[in-house]
């Protein structure tokens, strides 16, 4: 039964354009989210987080968005760049100091020039 | 500092072989964690350590599966026997302070079970 789902397996956008990726979650005790990003042949790294007492944290490019009632969160990227294509991972834990994070499946995102 | 180092990159062995993956954490980090990457699956947690103990392994799929932390700079993922369906990209990565830390991840060993 996985915990964090991720039902887009891949998204394709035109560079300059908004990218959105979705997560959903059933546990309702996960209160920290976090998005990697995984090029091919290398481990994935760290993008961005966000913890369950905001709605939204902006980096840059990058915004996560948090809506807690529906267990949703979507990482938006703008705009988007070519070097932006590489897979993205949603991961949540149910404290930010104290647990283990679980993953979803990941979206590939392909952003074309 | 040379970030979380693993080895083999790649490994090709033979069912019934036992298959040994190899990490070394970024120094300093007390959190070690390895996952498995497979495309129907995505990124699962085998097992993590904290100073060296091991904290949860409720990832780790079978009795094959075992891993090892002898001390904080190494850590070992052993699969005896290997199957098939062990076939994945397996990552060491390594935190500090939590486990839910912005872990920093190895470049993966890909292995295959012929």
């Amino acid at each position: 039964d996985q915990q964090v789902k991720q039902n887009s397996p891949s998204l394709s956008v035109q560079e300059g354009r908004i990218s959105i990726l979705n997560c959903d979650y059933t546990n309702s005790m996960f209160d920290y989210f976090l998005w990697y990003k995984k090029y091919p042949a290398e481990g994935p790294t760290f993008l961005i987080s966000i913890s369950s007492i905001k709605d939204k944290n902006e980096d840059g490019r990058f915004t996560v968005f948090l809506n807690k009632s529906a267990k949703h969160l979507s990482l938006h990227i703008v705009p988007s760049q070519p070097g932006d294509s590489a897979v993205y991972f949603c991961a949540a834990s149910e404290l930010e100091y104290g647990n283990k994070l679980v993953f979803g499946a990941g979206t590939i995102l392909r952003v074309k020039s | 500092d040379a970030g979380v180092i693993q080895s083999p990159r790649h490994e090709v062995t033979e069912m019934g072989q036992e298959v040994t993956l190899r990490c070394k954490p970024i120094s300093g980090h007390d959190y070690l964690f390895w996952y498995r990457q497979t495309m129907m699956r995505g990124l699962e947690l085998l097992i993590y350590f904290n100073n060296n103990v091991p904290i949860d392994d409720s990832g780790m799929p079978e009795d094959r599966f075992s891993a090892k932390m002898p001390n904080a700079s190494f850590s070992t993922l052993k699969i005896q026997p290997s199957e098939p369906r062990d076939s994945a990209v397996y990552f060491c990565a390594s935190s500090a302070g939590s486990p839910t830390g912005r872990g920093v991840f190895g470049p993966g060993t890909r292995l295959t079970v012929l």
